[in-house]
């Protein structure tokens, strides 16, 4: 079985400063782990994807994440916001090896970035 | 390459009427998904096709149909439209890419039911 946590419904930072949007999961099979974003009234983008290989994995818009197994946790930072990164923020998990039907979304982190 | 498209984007239905969501992606992708979004529930899987030519029920599947049309479209259809499917509808695709089955979306269906 797998679920995911996200830690935090609302994250408010200022421009400039750090964001962290925190994201547990626990999954029976090696997982693949994601993280998407939505803007307002828009679908889901990819920011950046875990797959078994690095474990500090680099995505968009200067956002990254790390995978820590023992911590069962895969956390998203960016070291300066910017207005431009408000929205909602999704952890996502699925199988390694197949099963896109298996894929189990959070329930989302809304980020406020305040001027 | 326009991706993920969904048709219609808004849409108001009184209860008891019924109506399909289109959707089409152009990248040659096997499986296809749909999903509805709530307020504070993340996204929750209602059908998805693994292939042209086969469909599962996922988490929420009632009140609702699907068709997969060929290997471009996949189509959601609700018989009798009720309250409680009031939610954002997406449409998604996706294709193995090594250990990645990253999925693409649409743009989203806006559905209110009165």
């Amino acid at each position: 079985a797998q679920s995911v946590t996200q830690l935090d419904s609302h994250v408010s930072v200022s421009e400039g400063t750090p964001v962290l949007l925190r994201c547990n999961y626990s999954s029976s099979y090696s997982p693949s782990l994601f993280w998407y974003v939505q803007h307002p009234n828009k679908g889901l983008q990819l920011l950046l994807k875990y797959t078994s290989a690095a474990t500090l994995v680099k995505g968009i818009n200067g956002f990254e994440a790390e995978f820590k197994k023992s911590e069962t946790s895969f956390h998203l930072t960016k070291p300066s916001a910017h207005m431009s990164d408000a929205a909602e923020y999704f952890c996502v998990v699925t199988p390694l090896l197949g099963g896109g039907f298996k894929t189990i979304f959070g329930a989302g982190t809304r980020l406020f970035v305040k001027a | 390459n326009a991706g993920v498209t969904q048709t219609p984007k808004f849409q108001v239905l009184k209860t008891g009427q019924s109506m399909t969501l289109q959707c089409a992606q152009d990248m040659n992708h096997n499986s296809m998904y749909w999903y509805r979004q709530d307020p504070g529930m993340g996204l929750r899987l209602i059908y998805y096709s693994a292939s042209e030519g086969t469909t599962d029920k996922g988490e929420v599947p009632n009140g609702y149909n699907v068709s997969r049309l060929n290997k471009r479209e996949f189509s959601l259809r609700l018989e009798s439209a009720a309250p409680s499917q009031t939610s954002v509808y997406f449409c998604a695709s996706s294709e193995p890419q090594g250990y990645s089955y990253e999925q693409y979306f649409g743009p989203g269906t806006r559905l209110t039911v009165t």
